[in-house]
C-alpha cells in the first residue's frame, strides 16, 4: 500500500514561488503524479515523474527522489488563478493503482 | 475531442436507497477508473474497468459495484446508501489502462445522502 503526506495549506503572494512537498512510503513504486484541482472542478494533470530528477513544464516543475520517497511541485511566478488544491499521487508497481495524498490548498494573495 | 462526461452532476438520495452514476470516457479510451472524494479522506480509488472487465478494486464494501459496456461507457452503483456515502464521485479515463501516462478526470457527480 501507499502512505502519502503533503501539507494541508500554503499561502503565497502573487509573483512569488511556492514549493509543495510530498513524501510517500510504498511497497512498489511506479511513478508519481501531480494534479491541480480548482474548487468544484475535476483534477487536471500537471506532471509525471518516474525517474529521479527535475521535470520542468513552463511555470511548474516537479522533482523526484525515489531513494528518499520525496517529491516536490514548484510553482513559479504565481498567479491568482493558481489558487487551487494540488494533489500528489503515487502509482503502485504491481497493480498500477493510483493512491492520492489529501491535497495541499494553495492560496495566492495579491 | 470531447472530454470525460459524467451524469448526473448532482444527486440527492435518502438513506437506504440505491443510486447509479454514469461515465462516458474520452473517445478511444478503454479504461475507466472511479474515485470517491470527501473532505476527510481525500481521493480514494474505487475500481477500474478495462475492456468490460474489472481489473482493480479498492477497499470499499460490496455495496459499491460497477460495470463497463462494450462502448467503454461505465456505470457505478451504490446500494443501501449511507450518510457517509455523501461525496464527489469522479471517473477518469485513460487510453490503454492504468499503466497509461495519465488519466483524464470528468467533472464528477456530487451525491448527497440525507
Amino acid at each position: 500500500g501507499q502512505n502519502i503526506d503533503q501539507p494541508t495549506e500554503m499561502t503565497a503572494t502573487e509573483g512569488a514561488i511556492v514549493q509543495i512537498n510530498c513524501t510517500y512510503q510504498t511497497s512498489g513504486f511506479n511513478g508519481l503524479f501531480w494534479y491541480q484541482q480548482h474548487a468544484g472542478e475535476a483534477p487536471t494533470f500537471l506532471s509525471y515523474n518516474v525517474l529521479d530528477g527535475l521535470e520542468e513544464k513552463g511555470r511548474f516543475s516537479s522533482f523526484l527522489s525515489r531513494s528518499k520517497g520525496y517529491s516536490y511541485l514548484l510553482l513559479k511566478e504565481l498567479q491568482m488563478k493558481d489558487s487551487a488544491s494540488y494533489l500528489c499521487a503515487v502509482r503502485d508497481r504491481s497493480d498500477y493503482k493510483l493512491s492520492f495524498g489529501a491535497g495541499t490548498t494553495v492560496t495566492v494573495r495579491a | 475531442k470531447a472530454g470525460v462526461t459524467q451524469t448526473p452532476r448532482y444527486l440527492i438520495k435518502t438513506r437506504g436507497q440505491q443510486v447509479t452514476l454514469s461515465c462516458s470516457p474520452i473517445s478511444g479510451h478503454r479504461s475507466v477508473s472511479w474515485y470517491q472524494q470527501t473532505p476527510g479522506q481525500g481521493l480514494q480509488f474505487l475500481f477500474e474497468y478495462f475492456s468490460e472487465t474489472q481489473r482493480n478494486k479498492g477497499n470499499f464494501p460490496g455495496r459499491f459495484s460497477g460495470r463497463q459496456f462494450s462502448n467503454s461507457r461505465s456505470e457505478m452503483n451504490v446500494s443501501t446508501l449511507e450518510l457517509g456515502d455523501s461525496a464527489l464521485y469522479l471517473c477518469a479515463s485513460s487510453l490503454a489502462g492504468a499503466s497509461s501516462y495519465e488519466q483524464y478526470f470528468g467533472p464528477g457527480t456530487r451525491l448527497t445522502v440525507t
